[in-house]
């Protein structure tokens, strides 16, 4: 089966950028979407299509691309930036997430 | 708004059936794909399935192919979630999420609020 791997975890200093790789075979021919996950509230969508940023979300989160791995990049991260982030890409009909990553704002 | 609000928590005795709901509203319920995941406590998002409910076609996670069913009810804009022969393994928060509605890619917005089912005897 199809698999997408994170970093269990990443941690950054407040005001710093801050990257996320994910990574998986012949990930360049699929759509990648990244998801932001707080304790005991739902998934939220923040770059759909490899780097499309839905409306409501702040600029400073942003989607890339190259070659099999697909990175989420927070620049200037912020204190409520701190969640499990998970990037998810569709493979023969189906849905699949990475692990997660947490991140951790020090 | 668009909102997608589920129904409340469960709990169920192993080897029985749980069915969560997931109203839809703000958007014409037939247009978008609705999609079921899942997350235990202290792991990952884990897909479960997609249905279109204006065809009704379906598509499962090889994991729950035969024991779960994606219905929906258009006359009330509801999608539903059955998983039978439930096990311990299966408690976990369950969400329904939209798809995203601009083409390929679109990826899941919104969710909804996440019906926790626990199963314990």
């Amino acid at each position: 089966s199809y698999e997408l791997t994170q970093p269990p975890s990443v941690s950054v200093s407040p005001g710093q950028t801050v990257s996320i790789s994910c990574s998986g075979d012949k990930l360049g021919n699929k759509y990648v979407c990244w998801y932001q996950k707080k304790p005991g509230q739902s998934p939220v969508v923040v770059i759909s299509q490899n780097t499309r940023r839905p409306s409501g979300i702040p600029e400073r989160f942003s989607g890339s691309k190259s070659g099999n791995t697909a990175t989420l990049t927070i620049s200037g991260t912020q204190a409520m930036d701190e969640a499990d982030y998970y990037c998810q890409a569709w493979d023969s009909g189906t849905v699949v997430f990475g692990g997660g990553t947490k991140l951790t704002v020090l | 708004q668009v909102q997608l609000v589920q129904s409340g928590a469960e709990v169920k005795k192993p080897g029985a059936s749980v069915k969560v709901s997931c109203k839809a509203s703000g958007y014409t319920f037939t247009s978008y794909d609705i999609n079921w995941v899942r997350q235990a406590t202290g792991r990952g998002l884990e897909w479960v399935g997609w249905m279109n409910p204006n065809s009704g076609h379906t598509a499962y996670a090889q994991k729950f192919q035969g024991r779960v069913t994606m219905t929906r009810d258009t006359s009330i804009s509801t999608a539903y979630m059955e998983l039978s022969s439930l096990k311990s393994e299966d408690t976990a928060v369950y969400y329904c999420a939209r798809d995203g509605g601009y083409g390929p890619g679109s990826g899941f917005d919104p969710w909804g609020q996440g019906t926790l089912v626990t199963v314990s005897s």
